[in-house]
């Protein structure tokens, strides 16, 4: 059974620092890893994907992928209130295109 | 263009009742997956279809639950003999390409209470 785990958090950190959430996954043979904001009560949203080694960045978002140490992370720079919300880490799962979700870090950025 | 729509966006259902949610995918999506979502915790895989082949249902958690898409577009999901463990927000997505695509579009979910 693949498994993506997360720390559930709260991870608190003040308005305009660098959020940092992380996600350890259990397939060697995962090749593509997704990170997706869910607000209370909304449904989850993409904003992000990857499936390179490395470092991708989009606006003042960074994924990062450590694929010999089954790690991938997500940056924010410059967080804002409106970024709190639960972040889901997710990567294909078992069968077919399914995905497997961790179970979510919740962010809280402090004004 | 319009997203992922679902419905009702709220069910209460007593237990025992059948109950019947719909989703509707972002056009032209080949791909279309269900998921369940309890408080706290991540969604959870249910079932997949591509066009109108249901590929995987193994995520279903029993046979109460059944899952159509018969035209290729618009989805089905069906709980009979609701019970109180049910109790879930049901996720629609839909992603453009087969096999390999991952990129999944959610709707707004609908939440199911069984009473």
């Amino acid at each position: 059974q693949k498994e993506v785990e997360q720390n559930s958090g709260p991870l608190s950190v003040p308005e305009g620092a660098i959020a940092s959430l992380n996600c350890t996954y259990s397939d060697r043979g995962s090749q593509s890893f997704f990170w997706y904001r869910q607000y209370s009560g909304k449904s989850p949203e993409l904003i992000m994907f990857i499936y390179s080694n490395g470092d991708k960045e989009d606006g003042r978002f960074t994924a990062q992928l450590n694929k010999a140490s089954q790690y991938v992370s997500l940056l924010i720079r410059d967080s804002q209130p409106s970024d709190s919300a639960t972040y889901l880490c997710a990567a294909p799962g078992n069968a077919g295109n399914m995905l497997t979700f961790g179970g979510g870090t919740r962010l809280m950025v402090k004004p | 263009g319009a997203g992922v729509s679902q419905s009702p966006r709220y069910k209460v259902a007593k237990r025992g009742q059948d109950v019947a949610l719909r989703c509707d995918p972002i056009s032209g999506h080949v791909s279309l997956f269900w998921y369940q979502q309890a408080l706290g915790q991540g969604p959870e895989f249910l079932t997949y279809f591509q066009n109108e082949a249901q590929l995987d249902k193994s995520g279903l958690p029993s046979d109460r639950f059944f899952a159509e898409r018969p035209e290729g577009s618009v989805s089905t999901l069906k709980i009979q003999r609701t019970q109180q463990e049910d109790s879930a927000v049901y996720l629609c997505a839909s992603s453009p390409g087969g096999f390999g695509t991952y990129e999944q579009y959610f709707g707004p979910g609908t939440r199911l209470t069984v009473t």
